[in-house]
């Protein structure tokens, strides 16, 4: 079974600053998603950004970057700029790309991060 | 709808009751799952449909818990007796289609969930 673990309960950043959340996964698969999802005080799960592991390249939203590594089962996530409107609860996802149970998603414990003004 | 809507948003019940919680996916989506989410914890996975057929429920914890999707629209999730361990937001999503279909895969939508506190 998939696991998806991250290690830090908590961050806090500076406005304006960079942030990196780190994401770690276990899996036997080759083909699958990574996903970062924003759970904001409003309880609401927003997708973030996503990225296919197939792909070297790394996914990037705007201000939303990813550092994918494969081999290491590594999946973190930049943020630059950093606003108080990205304080929120961080989920990292996993989802198998093939195989039947390609429907799950497989989340961390998330990383609560604090923007400070 | 413009999004995945749930009812009730809040539902305090007392141990022993029944509680239904329904989803409404977003227009047009074929697919829907439930996932439970405890306090400081991720979302877990409990059910999915792809139209009205119920193709997993092994994440359901027990047979207390049980959805069901009749016209492949609306789906209902059901707790019977409820006991205070099942205290939780229960989220729902749903995805256009199948989930793999096409390499970039069908971005999966979450409702606000259902806040359930058994007293």
């Amino acid at each position: 079974a998939q696991t998806v673990t991250q290690s830090q309960p908590e961050m806090s950043v500076q406005e304006a600053e960079t942030v990196t959340l780190s994401c770690t996964y276990d899996t036997s698969e080759s083909d699958y998603y990574l996903f970062w999802y924003k759970q904001p005080p409003s309880r609401q799960m927003i997708l973030v950004i996503r990225q296919e592991a197939y792909k070297q390249q790394n996914a990037t939203e705007n201000r939303f970057s990813v550092n994918f590594q494969k081999a290491a089962k590594s999946f973190s996530l930049k943020i630059s700029d950093s606003q108080l409107g990205d304080a929120a609860m961080y989920f990292c996802a996993y989802r198998s790309a093939s195989g039947g149970s390609n429907y799950k998603l497989t989340f961390g414990k998330g990383t609560l991060l604090t923007v400070n003004p | 709808g413009a999004g995945v809507s749930q009812s009730p948003r809040y539902k305090v019940t007392k141990r022993g009751q029944d509680v239904a919680l329904r989803c409404d996916p977003i227009s047009g989506h074929v697919s829907l799952y439930w996932y439970r989410q405890a306090l400081g914890q991720g979302p877990e996975f409990l059910t999915y449909f792809n139209y009205e057929a119920q193709q997993d429920k092994s994440g359901l914890p027990n047979d207390r818990f049980s959805a069901e999707r009749p016209e492949g629209s609306i789906s209902t999730l059901t707790i019977q007796r409820t006991e205070q361990r099942d205290s939780a937001m229960y989220r729902c999503a749903s995805s256009y289609g199948p989930p793999g279909q096409g390499r970039s895969g069908n971005t999966i939508y979450f409702g606000e969930g259902s806040w359930l506190t058994v007293v």
